[in-house]
């Protein structure tokens, strides 16, 4: 399995709700990422969990609440939004080493969830 | 301190014609580098990647680059382009010191072709 899954792949919500992003896989990464892209835009860091911990929060709001349960999964727990939060989430994921070699250093991307806040 | 430069915000070429995408970096350290290509409503696939090896990489889908330390580039091409190439395209630059370092993206070129 070479795959990041991303769940839902759309997903609408008003902003008094509570919803989740879901991002799995099974390729043994320890290292996993979230990331906020806009529209013709390039994305942009928002979490880092490196063997189950949270090991970068690039100052995101605490409307966003990431989650690593396991070494497969990583949520994004979404809650009060704002309409400007609407955007593309892409989860990824990389094989974690300090090796400089073919594979060692290369982000696995998922197809993203697109959230609209309406 | 890194930083990638993408110097064509929109590239358009004719189906069977070469493409460049042009891609410059600038890093403290010995960076990694990688193309990634991202089609509409999708999320993003690695094209090739630089990591120290040799300095012509060849990719997916018949794209190559070539890593110049001299110039700090590394400029993304295809002898002939196919109407599937159509999608955006980022040059990602890697500071190569530790675990958990961040990657940098340029902000992007699309790529439009036509015939």
């Amino acid at each position: 399995d070479t795959e990041v899954t991303q769940t839902p792949k759309h997903l609408v919500m008003g902003m008094t709700n509570k919803k989740s992003l879901k991002c799995e896989q099974h390729m043994g990464h320890r290292a996993m990422y979230w990331y906020k892209q806009k529209a013709k835009k390039p994305p942009e860091l928002m979490f880092v969990y490196s063997y189950e911990k949270l090991s970068i929060n690039e100052s995101v709001p605490s409307r966003f609440s990431p989650e690593c349960p396991n070494s497969s999964l990583l949520n994004l727990h979404l809650h009060a939004l704002q309409p400007e939060d609407s955007a593309l989430y892409l989860c990824a994921s990389k094989r974690q080493t300090t090796e400089i070699s073919s594979g060692a250093n290369v982000l696995t991307f998922g197809a993203g969830s697109r959230l609209t806040v309406l | 301190a890194q930083s990638v430069t993408q110097l064509d915000s929109h590239v358009s070429v004719s189906e069977g014609t070469p493409v460049l995408l042009r891609c410059n970096y600038s890093s403290s350290y010995s960076p990694s580098l990688f193309w990634y290509v991202q089609h509409p409503n999708k999320g993003l696939q690695l094209l090739l990647k630089y990591t120290s090896a040799a300095t012509l990489v060849k990719g997916i889908n018949g794209f190559e680059a070539e890593f110049k330390k001299s110039e700090t580039s590394f400029h993304l091409t295809k002898p002939s382009a196919h109407m599937s190439d159509a999608a955006e395209y980022f040059c990602v630059v890697r500071a190569n010191t530790g675990t958990a370092s961040k990657l940098t993206f340029g902000t992007g070129t699309r790529l439009q072709v036509t015939l």
